[in-house]
């Protein structure tokens, strides 16, 4: 099974909104609901943002949205803060019955 | 709250096997709603689902199919913990492990066991 795609790196200025994708296929994005968004600051464990592509957990600030549109899913970050600096990772469940993670994305407020 | 501490060796001879135990507070391993995996992270692999165990009438095991052959997780119910162990242990295991629930996402982590694998 192969890591979902996501590009390298996403920069944007305080104030700003930007939006990481994350491919998949037709066997993990496109047919479950079971995608999720993490965030990672160095040296810490991941932080769940957003998950069943659109729910966001409690604490987690309303600045963070997910959807997904056939293979490909989205975390959209609007008014960029200095603290949403960090990596993202998006996840998803798949036909193998196994969870998959994507590559990663480094996220730098300018 | 849900709090998970992770205990371990944090260094393995290769050929030889990696254990690893996640104590769980706060939740309980038989939970009917929730799952209890394993992930790990190093620079060449990125972030890596090796396998979870959950109780849905009785238990079940899934395995990520690059490690199935090696790998065991099991629930401890008596300490409400669970295990991980990954059997012929290589340089390339050697990674960051991770042990999380799953309600929800992975929305409980502990606090991550460096683990090299290294003579």
């Amino acid at each position: 099974q192969s890591a979902l795609t996501q590009p390298a790196s996403v920069s944007g200025s305080p104030g700003q909104s930007i939006t990481i994708s994350c491919t998949g296929t037709s066997s993990d994005i496109g047919s479950y609901k079971y995608v999720s968004w993490y965030q990672q600051h160095p040296g810490k464990a991941p932080k769940v943002m957003i998950y069943d592509v659109s729910n966001r957990p409690s604490g987690v600030p309303d600045r963070f949205s997910g959807s997904k549109s056939g293979n490909t899913a989205s975390l959209t970050i609007s008014g960029l803060q200095a603290e949403d600096e960090a990596d993202y990772y998006c996840s998803s469940y798949t036909s193998s019955r196994i969870y998959v993670f994507g590559s990663g994305t480094k996220v730098t407020v300018l | 709250q849900v709090q998970l501490q992770q205990s371990g060796p944090g260094l393995v001879k290769p050929s030889q096997t990696l254990s690893l135990t996640c104590a769980i507070s706060g939740d309980s391993v038989s939970s009917n709603s929730a799952a209890w995996n394993w992930i790990r992270q190093s620079p060449s692999r990125g972030l890596e689902w090796l396998g979870r165990t959950y109780y849905r009438s009785k238990w079940y095991n899934e395995y990520a199919i690059s490690v199935e052959s090696r790998i065991t997780i099991n629930p401890e119910t008596s300490k409400n913990q669970f295990s991980l162990q990954v059997n012929s242990v290589t340089p390339e295991d050697t990674a960051v492990y991770y042990c999380a629930r799953e309600k929800g996402g992975f929305d409980y982590w502990g606090q991550g066991t460096l683990v090299t694998v290294s003579s």
